[in-house]
């Protein structure tokens, strides 16, 4: 297994378009995260997937933005109407259940114009 | 509410030892981890303690008390390409999501 991937691995997009996301985690992950990182800043939790159950969401993701994991292997995050606040880097991640460690994608560095 | 603090930068000399502090406040713990992030790429995974005490992997060791709140990173044997930003972040009671702090960047001199 070559690890998470995301794709596009970068997207700009004109304010008000919608964008959509791949994440493929390591394919025996049940568990799958969305973060979301500004320049100098941490990663911020977006929502979380065990199987294809969304089991949480953060308040950060405002109803502009949807995720799904239909099967339980790729998951996609969709924007809605883009702002410029929305420019950032969208990281997938994904774990199993045994232990905790998640294991992060190289990232979709969106930029709103 | 959730708190992470750790230093906005640091600087090292090659060679040397750095240790990096965390202090967190939240509700609810299942661990700590350290990523380590160089400029434009994904995190990628340095330590987790969950219990109280040192450990240590290679160049590198992690501590933990959790009654301080408190976790420090220490690499050992500095190299240049050790410099990036080193994220500390706690799983909380749900053990569904990390909290990261803004985290600190090293950067390594010669």
């Amino acid at each position: 297994d070559t690890g998470v991937s995301q794709d596009p691995r970068h997207k700009i997009t004109k304010r008000g378009q919608n964008v959509t996301f791949r994440c493929d985690p390591i394919s025996e992950h049940n568990r799958l995260y969305w973060y979301r990182q500004t320049l100098g800043q941490g990663p911020e939790f977006l929502t979380y997937f065990q199987n294809e159950a969304q089991l949480e969401k953060s308040r950060l993701l405002s109803d502009r933005f949807s995720a799904e994991r239909p099967k339980g292997s790729f998951s996609t995050l969709e924007i809605q109407r883009t702002e410029q606040g929305d420019s950032a880097m969208y990281l997938c991640a994904s774990s199993d259940d045994i232990d905790y460690e998640q294991y992060f994608g190289p990232g979709t560095r969106l930029t709103v114009t | 509410g959730q708190n992470i603090d750790q230093p906005t930068e640091m600087t090292a000399t090659e060679g040397a030892i750095v240790q990096i502090n965390c202090t967190y406040q939240t509700s609810g713990f299942n661990g700590l981890f350290w990523y380590q992030q160089h400029a434009g790429e994904a995190p990628t995974f340095l330590s987790y303690n969950v219990l109280d005490g040192l450990e240590e992997k290679g160049r590198f060791s992690s501590f933990l008390s959790r009654s301080k709140g408190y976790s420090y990173l220490l690499l050992k044997e500095l190299q240049m390409k050790d410099s990036a930003s080193y994220l500390c972040a706690v799983m909380g009671a749900g053990a569904n999501n990390l909290f990261f702090g803004t985290g600190t960047r090293l950067t390594v001199i010669p």
